[in-house]
């Protein structure tokens, strides 16, 4: 069972802090990682997607892949309090059909 | 825009019936899924397509079926609803490859 794990939080930060999100997967076969975002209630968004090691910046999220370690992370400067919201770490496993794990999320909480 | 429309935001059905939750997509994306979740326990994968008839079993089928007739259009089906299949069930799409999916809005069913 491929399987994608997070921690679930609640994860507390003040406004304008960095938040620190991360995420690890149990298949080296992996070929694409996202992060989406859910306001409770809501339907999951995407808000970062990442292929290769490294850093990708969008704004204020930069997400993170390091493939040896099977690790991904996700950063949120300068936090708002819109920002509260669970984030989804999601892995694509390749092969020839496409197929998307999701972890069960870590719970931001943006304190103004 | 990518838009991914299910045909119910509430829906609530007594124990026994056959339910239909139907999902439209209009960007011509190959890939379509159903996936429930609840709390504790995340996004599972219900069933996927890849393409017109053509359908995978996710991690938790038991229970439910699906009908793909036509590309924009991802049904599934709940034979006779159990109350443990009280949840919100989420529609999305993708193109090929290692393209991110997209979500229709969420089915927040209750079964009676």
């Amino acid at each position: 069972q491929k399987e994608v794990e997070q921690n679930s939080g609640p994860l507390s930060v003040p406004e304008g802090a960095i938040a620190s999100l991360n995420c690890t997967y149990s298949d080296r076969g992996s070929q694409s990682f996202f992060w989406y975002r859910q306001y409770s209630g809501k339907s999951p968004e995407l808000i970062m997607s990442i292929y290769s090691n490294g850093d990708k910046e969008d704004g204020r999220f930069t997400a993170q892949l390091n493939k040896a370690s099977q690790y991904v992370s996700l950063l949120i400067r300068d936090s708002q309090p819109s920002d509260s919201a669970t984030y989804l770490c999601a892995v694509n496993s390749g092969g020839s059909n496409y197929k998307l794990t999701f972890g069960k999320g870590t719970l931001l909480t943006v304190n103004p | 825009d990518v838009k991914v429309t299910q045909s119910s935001r509430y829906l609530v059905k007594r124990t026994g019936e056959k339910v239909f939750l139907e999902c439209v997509q209009d960007m011509d994306h190959e890939n379509m899924f159903w996936y429930r979740q609840d709390p504790g326990l995340g996004l599972r994968l219900i069933y996927f397509s890849y393409d017109v008839k053509m359908k995978e079993k996710g991690d938790i089928p038991e229970g439910y079926s699906v009908s793909r007739e036509k590309k924009e259009r991802f049904s599934l089906i709940l034979e006779s609803a159990s109350t443990n299949q009280t949840s919100m069930y989420l529609c999305a799409s993708s193109p090929p490859a290692r393209e991110s999916a997209f979500f229709g809005q969420g089915t927040r069913l209750t079964v009676v």
